[in-house]
């Protein structure tokens, strides 16, 4: 089955800095990859996905790049608030039917300091 | 998104007995599913809820341990049988709206304490 690594465990950055987190992916059928936030006591936000068409996609302060060949994506946070804080996880599926098992990482812890 | 709403939000329960975990949706789902997010871990599919069939199991959970049901396009529930400490999790409901293009959105969970 698929499995999903993702890194860092824990990010700590200051405001307005630049986030990074990054995941690998084994299964090549793969081919849908939403980011989640989580923050502490409530369920998972989805906060943006790509599909495998597309190399990468841009929302205001987030992006998330994809790279199908070396089978690994990444979600990019400009301009870092306190208010990003919070759990970060990214996930994969093979989309169509599919589309609701995910398969998660590990999760980021990320705190940005004032 | 979809309004999920999940009852209980929170529990404690006695070792031994079991806990039914209710799911209501706003608007018409195409498929729901049931996660489990053990203490500072990750997400782990349970099952998907099938309407009106028996739901379909992931890989090392059981319909004994975790009996679902999805009477019609917007409720399902998940039972916790016979519960044991290592059960102390959060459960968590997510759905597929019918008229998005697959996004999965997640209830705020229901977190259950075993002692």
């Amino acid at each position: 089955g698929e499995n999903v690594e993702q890194h860092p465990s824990t990010l700590s950055v200051q405001e307005g800095d630049s986030a990074v987190i990054k995941c690998t992916y084994s299964d090549s059928a793969s081919n849908y990859f939403p980011w989640y936030k989580q923050e502490l006591g409530k369920g998972p936000q989805l906060i943006i996905d790509i599909r495998s068409n597309v190399g990468e996609k841009k929302d205001q302060r987030i992006a998330v790049t994809l790279n199908k060949t070396a089978k690994h994506f990444s979600l990019h946070i400009t301009e870092t608030q306190p208010e990003d804080s919070a759990v970060y996880f990214c996930a994969a599926s093979t989309g169509g039917t599919s589309y609701g098992k995910l398969t998660f990482g590990q999760g980021t812890i990320l705190t940005v300091h004032p | 998104s979809a309004v999920i709403s999940q009852k209980p939000s929170r529990d404690i329960c006695q070792r031994g007995t079991s806990l039914t975990i209710q799911c209501q949706v706003d608007s018409q789902v195409t498929m729901m599913f049931w996660y489990r997010q053990q203490p500072g871990q990750s997400l782990t599919l349970i099952a998907t809820a099938n309407q009106g069939s028996e739901a379909t199991y992931e890989s090392g959970f059981v319909i004994d341990k975790f009996p679902i049901s999805r009477p019609n396009l917007t409720f399902s529930t998940l039972t916790v049988s016979n519960m044991s400490p290592e059960d102390s999790s959060i459960y968590l409901c997510s759905v597929q709206r019918a008229s998005g293009a697959g996004e999965l959105f997640f209830g705020e969970g229901s977190r259950l304490t075993v002692l």
